[in-house]
């Protein structure tokens, strides 16, 4: 069975930094992208852009280059979303999906659970 | 960039009515279309893709239809375990996965 598992609920100050974890299993997690998806309060879903694990090559969507950035470490399935100087705007549910194998591969097939991250002083 | 617009915003709807929502593309993306389900408080899940092939596992009473700028969303019957906000969703290399709004829909 496919999984996406999340790393925990944060609470965070206005400037400090903050990595959310997302690991994979019951796939090879190297051959799959991974994008990073916000959803802030009451709000719609963003795509911040997409990490390839085998290679760790990244795209990021125009407007969060810069803001954000992925990592991944292919020995333990797992990647990562780093968020620094963290603002009140940073406030969101953040999801990690997998990239599906329909045409091209332009859907997410399979979807962490979320990860709430508050920032707040 | 391409944009994604829904329509309705909401709706409301009783059990076993059929349930429309349309999903329009601000230029040509052929069938790149895909529409999440998304519950609240849980994650999205993918049910249709490619404009019109249901996901794994998704109920049949769920569809999808359209190619180029204009795609259909459709619930035959709507369940009491469909309440959900539905999001169309296009992939493209620069902007990479592109949501519509949504559409909430909940019972009258």
């Amino acid at each position: 069975e496919v999984q996406l598992v999340q790393s925990g609920a944060e609470m965070k100050k206005p400037g400090e930094s903050l990595k959310i974890s997302c690991k994979g299993s019951g796939y090879d997690f190297n051959t799959h992208w991974i994008a990073w998806v916000r959803q802030m309060p009451g709000k719609g879903l963003e795509c911040l852009g997409i990490i390839y694990p085998r290679d760790s090559d990244t795209t990021y969507s125009p407007p969060f280059q810069g803001r954000v950035s992925f990592s991944a470490d292919k020995s333990i399935s797992t990647a990562y979303l780093h968020l620094s100087s963290l603002g009140a705007s940073d406030t969101a549910m953040y999801f990690c999906a997998r990239r599906g194998l329909c045409r091209g591969g332009s859907c997410l097939d399979f979807w962490g659970q979320g990860t709430l991250v508050i920032v707040s002083s | 960039d391409i944009q994604m617009t829904q329509s309705p915003s909401s709706l409301s709807a009783s059990i076993g009515d059929r349930v429309t929502i349309t999903c329009q593309a601000s230029q040509d993306i052929s069938n790149y279309l895909n529409w999440y389900q998304q519950k609240a408080g849980k994650a999205p899940k993918l049910l249709i893709y490619d404009a019109s092939n249901l996901e794994t596992g998704v109920p049949s009473r769920f569809g999808g239809s359209g190619s180029g700028t204009h795609f259909t969303f459709t619930i035959s019957s709507l369940q009491a375990e469909d309440t959900a906000t539905y999001y169309c969703q296009h992939y493209d290399s620069v902007a990479l996965f592109t949501f519509g709004p949504g559409t909430k829909v909940d019972f009258k």
